[in-house]
């Protein structure tokens, strides 16, 4: 499984794009680039994933390099609810979900 | 769609005392899996099941901890005897099936907090 790493915490306000990058040096052939998000007394919900180049949903963007080992998720003029963990994962098919601290995004008014 | 459904919500126990976790699942989903997360820290799988088998329980304190999805449904999770350190938040989670080449997406259930004096 690759490691996974990103910041420990960010800050922002409202209104503005945040840009959380993960860092996976080791990833495999095969595997998927998947976020979740967390809000506090909640489990984890998927975001979004993505293999390679560009993957938008209504939520938030994913970029990925040509060389796939590191990755962006995009969210644009956020708001105060999403506030929140968000953790980067690497793998693919039916293996574990092998979550890391995450990011702690803080958006201020 | 019905989400993971999980009870108690919230559990405080004395150390030696047992306890145990209910989960089930969405409907329809065949994997489910018990993650603890303790605070400050991501959730670790204890336990996945694909029906009513044990796919993966290498991070199961087997000494203590146990597992049971007798129909391939509901689950349960319990803890005997119960240590501090088991002071976490439980979640289970659900998700179709085992194949398929993408990260299979989990739903989470809203978790049990457990305390542990």
């Amino acid at each position: 499984l690759a490691k996974t790493t990103q910041p420990i915490s960010m800050d922002s306000y409202e209104g503005q794009e945040v840009n959380i990058t993960c860092s996976h040096n080791n990833i495999a052939t095969n595997d998927y680039i998947t976020w979740y998000q967390q809000f506090p007394s909640q489990g984890p919900r998927f975001i979004i994933q993505g293999y390679k180049t560009k993957v938008t949903n209504e939520v938030a963007s994913l970029f990925i390099p040509a060389d796939r080992k590191s990755s962006t998720l995009s969210l644009p003029r956020v708001s105060l609810s999403d506030t929140a963990v968000y953790y980067c994962l690497v793998g693919e098919g039916f293996q574990k979900l092998v979550f890391g601290t995450g990011t702690r995004l803080l958006v201020s008014p | 769609e019905a989400g993971v459904a999980q009870s108690p919500r919230y559990k405080i126990i004395e150390k030696r005392q047992s306890v145990a976790f209910w989960c089930n699942p969405i409907s329809g989903h065949a994997t489910l899996y018990w993650y603890q997360q303790i605070l400050g820290q991501g959730p670790k799988l204890l336990i996945q099941f694909q029906n009513n088998g044990v796919v993966d329980d290498s991070q199961l304190p087997k000494d203590r901890f146990s597992a049971e999805r007798l129909k391939g449904v509901d689950s349960t999770l319990k803890i005997q005897p119960a240590k501090l350190e088991d002071s976490a938040v439980y979640l289970c989670a659900s998700s179709f099936s085992l194949q398929g080449v993408t990260l299979n997406e989990q739903y989470f259930g809203p978790g049990t907090r457990l305390t542990v004096t």
